[in-house]
């Protein structure tokens, strides 16, 4: 079962636009992470914030995390044609042997 | 290349058929995932080593599916009796050794297509 759901499930936007994506997911927390999926491809880990953390930065990309909503949000600022690609949010819930929950992703496409 | 490598990237096969997928993860890994991916979904867990040990299995694992690790680097995953519903993408990740926080890394996966 999937316990993230990313919203929007599509997003279409201009080069130079920021891209906004939101997650929300159900049970505590360790951890939230980020990752990029281009078309067919792994999954390539972006950035991961701890439950006890509120904002995280790292390049173009800004996320953060209110566990009290059960949510998070990816920015990417100044957003490029590569940044096209699918984006989820996987969460690493206590008690568990590390394996992540993902949700369905966001795919966002970048034009130039 | 020092990343997680699968192999094979791409397997045809019929129904009924049995398949196999090799997973070789970041050398001082400790910890390996497979996941399940299928089409527009996330990729949803499967089954989890830490070293030789499947400490993990995910319900969607079922009796036609076996994972083993021997040694405690390489894994392999094998679907016996392949169903058209196993068409997915087959995806092994691997962490190293670590308390909390545990920030996985992905192979490209095994795209299986059963006809």
């Amino acid at each position: 079962s999937q316990q993230g759901e990313e919203d929007p499930q599509a997003l279409s936007i201009q080069e130079g636009e920021n891209a906004t994506m939101n997650c929300s997911y159900k049970t505590s927390i360790n951890n939230l992470q980020w990752y990029r999926q281009n078309s067919g491809r792994g999954l390539v880990h972006l950035i991961l914030i701890r439950s006890n953390e509120r904002e995280k930065h790292s390049g173009r990309l800004r996320v953060t995390l209110d566990t009290s909503k059960k949510s998070s949000s990816l920015l990417i600022t100044a957003s490029r044609a590569a940044d096209t690609a699918s984006y989820f949010c996987a969460t690493d819930a206590p008690g568990s042997q590390g394996n992540l929950i993902f949700g369905k992703g966001t795919k966002l496409s970048v034009k130039p | 290349d020092t990343g997680v490598s699968q192999d094979p990237r791409h397997k045809i096969t019929k129904r009924g058929q049995n398949v196999t997928f090799r997973c070789d993860p970041i050398s001082e890994h400790n910890r390996l995932y497979w996941y399940r991916q299928t089409l527009g979904q996330g990729p949803e867990f499967l089954t989890y080593f830490q070293n030789e040990a499947q400490l993990e299995k995910s319900r969607l694992l079922s009796d036609r599916f076996s994972a083993e690790r021997p040694k405690g680097s390489f894994s392999t995953l094998e679907i016996q009796r392949t169903e058209q519903g196993d068409s997915a993408m087959y995806l092994c990740a691997s962490s190293p050794p670590s308390g909390l926080y545990n920030e996985q890394f992905f192979g490209p996966g095994t795209r299986l297509t059963v006809l």
